[in-house]
């Protein structure tokens, strides 16, 4: 039982590159949810999902889109990297019922130069 | 505007003493309030509160809520150098969404 993992675990990109940022769980949780935690910050919600083919923005969506064809991956994609997209990106899982706490990946830390 | 604030933002302390940080909230269909250490890495979950006035310990921790007055602490006693993390305070609200606080980071000097 992995957990949630992230991949990659650290990557740089240039400024209008874009990349995939890969989540996967393996507790068949119905809820999976991508944060981005910016130095000395909490985390901000960017995009979640309650269920495969179904997902909704959070707070800080701009500059990213994600999709949910399985219930085990939600990958998060950056199109057009920009500096102010420099930051530590959390996937984190929950059974989606009440009561439930959020588990955490590693998290991927990603510099745009 | 802030949903979640805790303070204070920064606290040192020596081994042995006792902390307390504070979490208030201000948010709409207001499900539960949890707790999480973060240690440079993933934030680890320590408790989540649903109901007023019910203390949940573990060890040298423990948290309580107040939903009247919209507010949390976290009372750490005997501090060790191993409590020494940021300590992140989320709110779950309705469509089991969270909204988290800034941190409190806590430094506890041998």
């Amino acid at each position: 039982n992995a957990g949630v993992t992230q991949t990659p675990k650290f990557r740089i990109l240039k400024i209008g590159q874009s990349m995939t940022l890969q989540c996967a769980q393996d507790m068949n949780h119905n809820y999976m949810y991508w944060y981005r935690q910016d130095p000395g910050m909490g985390l901000k919600l960017i995009y979640y999902s309650v269920g495969a083919g179904i997902t909704d923005k959070g707070e800080v969506p701009n500059g990213y889109n994600v999709s949910r064809s399985t219930t085990e991956d939600f990958p998060l994609r950056l199109e057009l990297a920009a500096p102010s997209q420099t930051s530590v990106y959390f996937c984190a899982s929950s059974p989606g019922t009440a009561g439930e706490t959020q588990y955490f990946g590693p998290g991927t830390r990603l510099l745009v130069l | 505007e802030d949903k979640v604030v805790q303070s204070p933002l920064s606290l040192v302390v020596h081994e042995g003493d006792t902390v307390t940080l504070n979490c208030s909230y201000e948010v709409t269909n207001f499900r539960s309030l949890l707790w999480y250490k973060q240690e440079k890495k993933a934030p680890t979950f320590l408790f989540m509160l649903t109901s007023s006035g019910i203390e949940k310990k573990s060890g040298r921790l423990s948290s309580i809520l107040d939903k009247k007055e919209l507010f949390s602490i976290l009372n750490i006693t005997a501090t060790q150098t191993g409590d020494s993390a940021v300590y992140l305070c989320a709110v779950e609200w309705t469509g089991n969404q969270f909204y988290f606080g800034t941190g409190t980071s806590l430094t506890v000097i041998p």
